[in-house]
């Protein structure tokens, strides 16, 4: 109940084309959806999170769309540059509790 | 932003050698610092929950006495691999929520690379 399955594995796209990378959780406690964004050889970093009182948020190029009745959640990055090739991981927690991590997705953006 | 500086970024020691890794948070206090082990190609696995001032929680499957965590003060956290055998060779990552509010982002270092020979 605690897992969080994300998909696909990899992602292969178009410079100025759209990824998108999707979640899927069980447990219903979780109430805080970030995404993370991991460079090699770097620490994950925050790019963008969610809460499920909100069904999207945009910051920039990033949106997070929130399905809560389908327990679903998905980062799509648009016009998507080279620079974004890294592995994604979205991520839910409850309050008082742990970040649990999906599997991961290695996007590569070629150009 | 929050800034999370890890020490060393890469280690490379024999088997036997015990390590040292250090966690600070640079601009804001961490009452609470995690730790977790990342294989390649693999997600993140959290080895356990450091709180300023008390025991860490250790979780299921880590072994307490061989990653030993001290979280000091509200900045700093180490977490030692006693003993260090080549199976501990790893990317240790810790990050750090701030002092207030439930569901703080949790702001993540670079990372140790771990190498045992």
């Amino acid at each position: 109940q605690q897992q969080v399955k994300q998909s696909p594995q990899s992602l292969i796209v178009q410079k100025g084309g759209i990824s998108i990378i999707n979640c899927a959780y069980e447990n219903t406690a979780f109430d805080y959806f970030p995404w993370y964004q991991q460079f090699p050889g770097k620490g994950p970093a925050l790019l963008i999170a969610i809460r499920p009182d909100v069904s999207e948020k945009k910051e920039g190029r990033f949106t997070i769309s929130f399905n809560k009745s389908a327990k679903q959640f998905s980062l799509h990055i648009m016009d998507s540059q080279p620079g974004d090739s890294a592995t994604y991981f979205c991520a839910a927690k409850s309050s008082g509790d742990k970040l649990t991590f999906g599997t991961g997705t290695r996007l590569a953006v070629r150009p | 932003g929050a800034v999370v500086s890890q020490h060393p970024s890469r280690v490379i020691c024999k088997s036997g050698t015990s390590v040292k890794i250090e966690c600070r948070s640079l601009d804001f206090q961490a009452t609470t610092m995690f730790w977790y082990r990342q294989f390649p190609k693999q997600s993140l696995m959290l080895m356990a929950t450091s709180n300023e001032g008390s025991k860490a929680t250790y979780e299921q499957g880590v072994e307490k006495d061989k990653f030993l965590i001290n979280h000091a003060s509200l900045t700093l956290s180490t977490l030692t691999v006693t003993s260090a055998h080549p199976e501990d060779s790893s990317f240790y990552i810790c990050s750090a929520s701030s002092l207030t509010g439930d569901n703080q982002p949790q702001h993540f270092g670079d990372g140790t690379r771990l190498s045992i020979l």
